[in-house]
């Protein structure tokens, strides 16, 4: 597609149950971030991606919290054993290399909102 | 580490009223500065960003963002709003020229223009 792709869009959970949020980026974009909105809260950044590797995983809040993505594309964040607290607005966003020509353009998904019971 | 503050959480304004949303930033090492606009029910889009160069940046659809490296400020103004303007905006900040790895985001100023 043209955009940034999430999936789902919506997820309900029950405390304690892992889920797993995908993020497909454009294509061509070998940067790829992860954010999470909370009500009344600011974007807060999770991790980052160039390519395959993750030089900033400072974000992520526990080691419930875990991503990768592989063949430079498609992404997943996995919550294990999720808590109330979790419950958010993740964002995927994606961007061009780091280069001279890029200008800063983070291209965003529409989120996945997930709600843990 | 950079904070954005967006002291706004919600502002109303009439239609054809002008409006400011405010913005400011905790350092004034080189920074970055951008506003993102979430319309409903969609996600975030680059509204306009400032790099270098000129301190006063414009958007295609009439709003301005002036950067003030004393006040550490980057406020977004329009003279006279629509209500297509409503929308959600998020100030951010990136201290890394050309190495965008790390956003920071403020918590956003829901506008909302009414008739």
């Amino acid at each position: 597609g043209a955009g940034v792709s999430q999936s789902p869009s919506n997820k309900v959970t029950e405390k304690g149950k892992d889920v797993e949020l995908r993020c497909d980026p454009i294509s061509g974009h070998t940067a790829l971030y992860w954010y999470r909105q909370s009500l009344g809260q600011g974007l807060e950044f999770l991790i980052y991606f160039q390519g395959n590797s993750a030089p900033d995983k400072s974000g992520l809040p526990s080691d419930r919290f875990s991503a990768e993505r592989t063949g430079g594309s498609v992404s997943t964040l996995t919550i294990q054993r999720t808590q109330q607290e979790d419950s958010a607005v993740y964002l995927c966003a994606s961007s061009l290399a780091f280069t001279g020509a890029n200008t800063g353009e983070l291209f965003f998904g529409e989120g996945s909102r997930l709600t843990v019971l | 580490a950079q904070s954005v503050t967006q002291l706004d959480s919600q502002v109303p304004v009439f239609e054809e009223a002008p409006v400011e949303l405010r913005c400011n930033y905790s350092s004034s090492v080189s920074v970055y500065l951008f506003w993102y606009v979430q319309y409903p029910n969609q996600g975030l889009q680059l509204l306009l960003k400032y790099l270098s160069g000129s301190t006063l940046v414009e958007s295609i659809n009439g709003f301005e963002a002036e950067f003030n490296k004393s006040q550490t400020s980057f406020h977004l103004r329009k003279p006279s709003v629509h209500i297509s303007d409503t929308a959600e905006y998020f100030c951010a900040v990136s201290d890394h020229p050309y190495n965008f790895n790390k956003f920071y985001f403020g918590s956003g100023t829901k506008l909302n223009v009414k008739p």
